[in-house]
This record gives structure tokens, C-alpha cells and sequence, in this order.
């Protein structure tokens, strides 16, 4: 069985303080790896995904996860962040057939 | 509208009774996810659909929920003899057959008095 483990619960930082929220899976076999993020008062969308390749992934508003697949992390991070940024973030792995674990999430909190 | 949409947004009902939670996937997605989230929780997987057949149903928790997609692009979550214990979000997500990167719903928020 597949599972995911988010280190942080709740993080706190200053607007301009670089970023990185653990992220550790579990299963066997090839993993397709997502961070989600959910907005105050908006749905779950699509930060950024690694499915193959390059281990170092962009997604959108300058983030970025590295895949290392010797330590079953993909660690989200950003060197800057904006009080915009404020959310609550999940990782997630996939590692069957479109079933999608997700962790217990992260909430972010940027102070101005 | 171009994304994934669910009904109601909200719904209070009281123990015991039947419920049933719609969503409507993006146009031309074929597989479409149902998920549970519950307070301080990620996502929990529910159960999966490919076109109308119900390709992975291990996360529904018991005999209780049960979920249709009979034309192959709506579904509804259907929770009979509800419990306190199923108030939560209920998610609906869809994506194009063989892509991993799911679409989410807003969410069905469900109460259970």
C-alpha cells in the first residue's frame, strides 16, 4: 500500500523567507508525485507534478520540487514566498492505477 | 462552465437519512474520483470511475455509500442511513483517461446532526 507523510503541519514565515515542506512516500514501485494547493476559500488545484524525467520540477508562482527517488522524497520549495502564497498545500503520490494518496497536508501561513 | 462542478455546496441532514452528492466532470474527461476530507485531513480516496463501470471502489467505507455513473460523465455519491460520523467535504475530481493530473471540484460540504 501506498501512503505519504507530510512533516509539517503548520508553518509560519515571513514574507521573503525561503520555503520547503517535506514531503516522504511510501510504495514499491514507479510513482507519479503531485503537490496540490488549496487557497482560502477556493478547491484543491494542481501545483505542480513529476511523472518522469527531470527529478527537478517546475510548477506555477516559482515553485519547485526536487523527486529523490533514494530518499521517496519530493520536497516542495520556494525562495521567496508572498503573503499570497498563504494556503494549506498536499503531496500526494500515485502509485496504481489512478488511485491517488494524498497526505495530511501542510498549512502555510506568510506573515506581511 | 470549463470546470469540475458539484452539488449542492452544502447540505445539513440528520442521522439516518439518505443522501445523495452530483458531480459533473469536465467535458471529455472520462475518469472521475470521488474523495472524502475530513477536518485536519488531506483527501481521502473513495472510489474511481473509467467511462460508467466503477474501476476501484476500495475506499468506500462501507456498505453504506454506494456511487453511479450511469451515462459515463455525471456522477452522484449516494450515503444511505447516514451517520454523524460522515460529515465532512466530499470531493469530486476528473481527469482525460491515461493523464494522472486530476481536476477538483469545489466540494460537497455534508453535515450530519
Amino acid at each position: 500500500a501506498q501512503s505519504v507523510s507530510q512533516h509539517n503541519h503548520h508553518v509560519i514565515l515571513s514574507e521573503a523567507a525561503s520555503l520547503e515542506l517535506g514531503c516522504n512516500y511510501s510504495y514499491g514501485g514507479t510513482v507519479n508525485l503531485f503537490w496540490y494547493v488549496q487557497y482560502p476559500g477556493q478547491h484543491l488545484q494542481l501545483l505542480l507534478k513529476y511523472f518522469s524525467g527531470d527529478p527537478l520540477v517546475k510548477g506555477i508562482k516559482g515553485f519547485e520540487a526536487e523527486f529523490i527517488k533514494s530518499k521517496f522524497s519530493f520536497n516542495l520549495r520556494k525562495p521567496s514566498v508572498q503573503w499570497s502564497d498563504t494556503a494549506e498545500y498536499f503531496c500526494a503520490v500515485n502509485g496504481g492505477y489512478q488511485k491517488v494518496t494524498f497526505g495530511i497536508g501542510t498549512k502555510l501561513q506568510v506573515i506581511p | 462552465g470549463a470546470g469540475v462542478s458539484q452539488t449542492p455546496s452544502n447540505k445539513v441532514t440528520e442521522k439516518g437519512k439518505y443522501v445523495e452528492l452530483r458531480c459533473d466532470p469536465i467535458s471529455g474527461h472520462t475518469a472521475l474520483y470521488w474523495y472524502r476530507q475530513s477536518l485536519g485531513q488531506g483527501p481521502e480516496f473513495l472510489i474511481y470511475f473509467q467511462g460508467t463501470g466503477a474501476a476501484d471502489d476500495s475506499g468506500l467505507p462501507n456498505d453504506r455509500f454506494f456511487a453511479v455513473r450511469p451515462e459515463g460523465s455525471v456522477s452522484t455519491l449516494k450515503i444511505q442511513r447516514t451517520e454523524r460520523g460522515d460529515s465532512a467535504v466530499y470531493l469530486c475530481a476528473s481527469s482525460i483517461r491515461q493523464s494522472n493530473e486530476q481536476f477538483f471540484g469545489p466540494g460537497t460540504r455534508l453535515t450530519v446532526l
